[in-house]
């Protein structure tokens, strides 16, 4: 069974532009949660998403948008980029179906801003 | 909101010696705590998980314990070996409608050979 792939895994962005990225995950997996990873802030929460509907929301402003698709794949954009936005995004699907259960992380997208 | 705070942020313990790691959370909905280890440039991946009606849980040399009343649950790894330094995160999860987890700050181990 293929793993949660994310794309693209690196890229580098200028302040002020917009930056989409991709997550596809485990086959049968409806449930997607962001996280950025910063050093020394661990893992912060952005959203999670199930069957097409945003169930959760972490604290982060709106700039930090996401969506589902049908197929379970699921697409996170950040507007107006800042230079605190560079990060480690990673994707993390879960089967999540009446009861927490566990992530499987894709391996990230690292986006830089410059 | 919710919270989870993990101690310490360094651990450096000898090959062989045990390692303990603590988090607290701050809400008592939460039901499912998942321990995930992350290698240098790798994903985090789950180790150990323990949930709200069990109080302990072993697996081979890593264990976990959880304390609902104080809201506090640990990680004990005994005669660690190099292979065993990493990042460890505890996280905990609350349903909210849906399923929100929330990472402490991480803990990175170092074992000595």
């Amino acid at each position: 069974k293929a793993g949660v792939t994310q794309t693209p895994r690196y890229l580098i962005k200028t302040r002020g532009q917009q930056v989409t990225l991709s997550c596809s995950p485990i086959s049968g997996h409806r449930s997607v949660s962001w996280y950025q990873q910063t050093p020394g802030q661990g893992l912060q929460f952005l959203f999670e998403y199930f069957s097409e509907t945003q169930r959760n929301k972490g604290n982060f402003p709106g700039r930090f948008s996401g969506r589902q698709f049908s197929n379970s794949r699921s697409e996170m954009n950040v507007s107006t980029l800042e230079l605190g936005d560079s990060a480690l995004y990673l994707c993390a699907s879960s089967f999540n179906q009446g009861a927490a259960g566990e992530l499987f992380f894709g391996e990230g997208s690292r986006l830089t801003v410059l | 909101g919710e919270n989870v705070e993990q101690h310490p942020s360094t651990l450096s313990v000898q090959e062989g010696d045990s390692a303990v790691i603590k988090c607290t959370y701050s809400d008592s909905a939460s039901n499912y705590f998942p321990w995930y280890k992350q290698e240098l440039g790798k994903r985090p991946q789950l180790i150990i998980d323990i949930r709200s009606n069990v109080g302990e849980k072993k697996d081979q040399r890593i264990a976990v314990t959880l304390n609902k009343t104080a809201k506090h649950f640990s990680l004990h790894i005994t005669e660690t070996q190099p292979e065993d330094s990493a990042v460890y995160f505890c996280a905990a999860s609350v349903n909210t409608g849906g399923f929100k987890t929330i990472f402490g700050a991480g803990t990175r181990l170092f074992v000595k050979a």
